[in-house]
């Protein structure tokens, strides 16, 4: 299983665009990356996931590069909802039966 | 369509009590997990399923049993509570024939407190 590194926390202000990177330098060809919101008291939900290249929702963007070893995830004008935990993952899908959840980023946004 | 649901939402147990959390899934899916997780500690995994009658240990086993005689139903069971089992704990499920790879969907928690 790929190990992720994420930043513990961030801060930001509201109507700020919020840029959260993830680490995965050992990523397999074969692995997708995946990025999941948890508000407080609730499980965790998908919000984007991707291969390389741009992936856009109308949530969120998810940036990866060329080498793949890292993933951005992209908040546009994040709102105080959008304060949450966010989690990277990295995962070759159906032949992958374990997930394996870091600490993830707690993104705080102030008004 | 439901979803994912869990039962109980909330419970205390005294230790050396047992219990058994439910998990449910109306979305057919194969994969099936129970997640727990603690302040500052993100979520690990104790068991999955990767279909009905099947069973097997993730990160952190110890102290849980795990059963899955339905395809739409994942038990958890304490035999024994400690303190040290007092956390929140998810369940998922995910489909890996859909198209999108790793979408786990998340049941709403049960909140374990053990005296």
């Amino acid at each position: 299983l790929a190990k992720t590194t994420q930043p513990i926390s961030m801060d930001s202000y509201e109507g700020q665009e919020v840029n959260i990177t993830c680490s995965h330098n050992n990523i397999a060809t074969n692995d997708y990356i995946t990025w999941y919101q948890q508000f407080p008291s609730q499980g965790p939900r998908f919000i984007i996931q991707g291969y390389k290249t741009k992936v856009t929702n109308e949530v969120a963007s998810l940036f990866i590069p060329a080498d793949r070893k890292s993933s951005t995830l992209s908040l546009p004008r994040v709102s105080l909802s959008d304060t949450a935990v966010y989690y990277c993952l990295v995962a070759s899908g159906a032949g992958s039966y374990q997930l394996t959840f870091g600490k993830g980023t707690k993104l705080s946004v102030i008004p | 369509n439901a979803g994912v649901t869990q039962t109980p939402k909330f419970r205390v147990l005294k230790t050396g009590q047992s219990m058994t959390l439910l998990c449910a899934q109306d979305m057919n899916h194969e994969y099936m997990y129970w997640y727990r997780q603690d302040p500052g500690m993100g979520l690990r995994l104790i068991h999955y399923s990767v279909g009905e009658g099947t069973t097997a240990k993730g990160e952190v086993p110890d102290g849980y049993n795990v059963s899955r005689l339905k395809k739409q139903n994942f038990l958890l069971g304490l035999e024994s509570a400690a303190p040290s089992q007092t956390s929140v704990y998810f369940c998922a499920s995910r489909d890996p024939g859909q198209g999108a790879h790793d979408t786990q969907y998340f049941g709403p928690g049960t909140r374990l407190t053990v005296l």
